[in-house]
């Protein structure tokens, strides 16, 4: 059971050059979410995705856009990278909307470093 | 506007030490609050939470009391260890279209020296 897995987990990027971060998870979880971190700033959330099939733009969506592949999987795209996008993104999943106040709430993936020039 | 506010940016203790961190909140719709725990270059981890309707949980040495009138959550570790030095993240919950939307407080790292 490895959870929520990312790649890349690292990747440079010149301005204008677009790249897609995946994301999987193996919890049979149905929502997804993909956050930013920057220095000083917590977590922000950029797209998230209650079910198979639905996707919902979060705090800071601009410059992105997601695909919700399958249950498993929910990806993140920039079309065209920004130095502002210079962040760390995880990607997270959580229980169906019952159950979290008996097992926790999102889990996370380990983080893709994204630097942009 | 920022929703949930962790207003001291780091906190160093001693070992076997009490260690207190402090966050508070705006939104009175919030009804689970969390606290996540992050290592450098790992994904934040679930550590303890509380819903609206207790005013204390404990897990070990970590225990998360919530005062709903004055939009206030604190976490105490007791007694801290060397291994809890990390970031510290609180987190509000609400349900909205059909999902849970956590809103993260800027973090606050926590040092624990031996």
């Amino acid at each position: 059971n490895a959870g929520v897995t990312q790649t890349p987990k690292f990747q440079v990027l010149k301005t204008g050059q677009s790249m897609t971060l995946q994301c999987a998870q193996d919890m049979n979880h149905n929502s997804m979410y993909w956050y930013r971190q920057d220095p000083g700033m917590g977590l922000r959330l950029i797209y998230y995705s209650a079910s198979e099939g639905t996707t919902d733009k979060g705090e800071v969506p601009n410059g992105y856009n997601v695909s919700r592949l399958n249950k498993r999987e929910f990806s993140l795209r920039l079309e065209s990278a920004a130095p502002s996008q210079t962040s760390v993104y995880f990607c997270a999943s959580s229980h169906p909307l019952e159950d979290r106040w008996d097992l926790g709430t999102q889990y996370f993936g380990p983080g893709t470093r994204l630097l942009v020039l | 506007d920022q929703q949930v506010k962790q207003n001291s940016p780091s906190l160093s203790v001693q070992e076997g030490r009490i260690s207190i961190l402090n966050c508070d909140y705006t939104n009175s719709m919030f009804d689970y609050f969390l606290w996540y725990k992050k290592y450098p270059a790992e994904g934040p981890t679930f550590l303890i939470s509380i819903s609206s309707i207790k005013d204390k949980n404990e897990d070990g040495r970590f225990t998360v009391f919530l005062n709903k009138s004055a939009k206030h959550l604190s976490l105490h570790i007791v007694p801290s260890q060397p291994g809890d030095s990390a970031v510290y993240f609180c987190a509000a919950s609400g349900i909205q279209g059909g999902s849970e939307k956590l809103v993260f407080g800027k973090g606050m790292k926590l040092t624990v020296n031996p």
